[in-house]
């Protein structure tokens, strides 16, 4: 079974640097999908940014990016220039490709990050 | 607009009653889930549905009972609640399950 690992509980920045949150998973699978999800106070759950784990390159959307080194099964979120808006908890997850409608997320517990003015 | 939209958001009930949530998604996307996110903030799969068809079906009391009337539509019906079933309860949805999951804003459920 996939399982992901967050070890940060919490992580506090300064606004206007950098950060840098971790996420390790395990799975036999070569072919997946890793994501990161903002939660804000709000709750909602929001998308920030995905990587296919067929594609080296690392994606990147705006002021965040990962570091995705998949021998290493680690997957890890950085965000430039924090903003206070920034301020939430942030889930990694794992999905699986194939098996459709079968594919869930399976989460982390989740980074609490702070943002110091 | 709400792409994904739960009612209510706030849920406040005794133990024992039975208790619905309801989910509509106006993306045309033909796969929704239900999750749960304890009190230590974990989420974790409980439901999943396809074209109307139980896909998944986590190891979740059978207290618990998704219906979903349409593609657009899923409701998660609770009996009996207990004391452990409070919670945030969120609803998702994709298309064909490979596309990101959209979430909606959650119903937080205190049971007294």
């Amino acid at each position: 079974a996939q399982t992901v690992t967050q070890s940060q509980p919490e992580m506090s920045v300064q606004e206007a640097e950098t950060v840098t949150l971790s996420c390790t998973y395990d799975t036999s699978e070569s072919d997946y999908y890793l994501f990161w999800y903002k939660q804000p106070p709000s709750r909602q759950m929001i998308l920030v940014i995905r990587q296919e784990a067929y594609k080296q390159q690392n994606a990147t959307e705006n002021r965040f990016s990962v570091n995705f080194q998949k021998a290493a099964k680690s997957f890890s979120l950085k965000i430039s220039d924090s903003q206070l808006g920034d301020a939430a908890m942030y889930f990694c997850a794992y999905r699986r490709v194939y098996g459709g409608a079968t594919n869930k997320l399976i989460f982390g517990t989740g980074t609490l990050l702070a943002v110091q003015p | 607009d709400t792409a994904v939209s739960q009612t209510p958001k706030y849920l406040v009930t005794q133990m024992g009653n039975d208790k619905s949530i309801k989910c509509e998604q106006n993306l045309g996307h033909d796969t929704m889930y239900w999750y749960k996110q304890d009190s230590k903030k974990f989420l974790k799969i409980m439901f999943s549905y396809n074209n109307k068809e139980l896909i998944i079906n986590e190891t979740v009391p059978n207290r618990f009972s998704p219906k979903s009337p349409d593609k657009a539509h899923l409701n998660l019906h609770i009996n009996s609640l207990e004391l452990g079933d409070s919670a945030v309860y969120f609803c998702a949805s994709s298309q064909s399950g490979f596309q990101p999951q959209h979430f909606g804003d959650g119903t937080r459920l205190s049971i007294l």
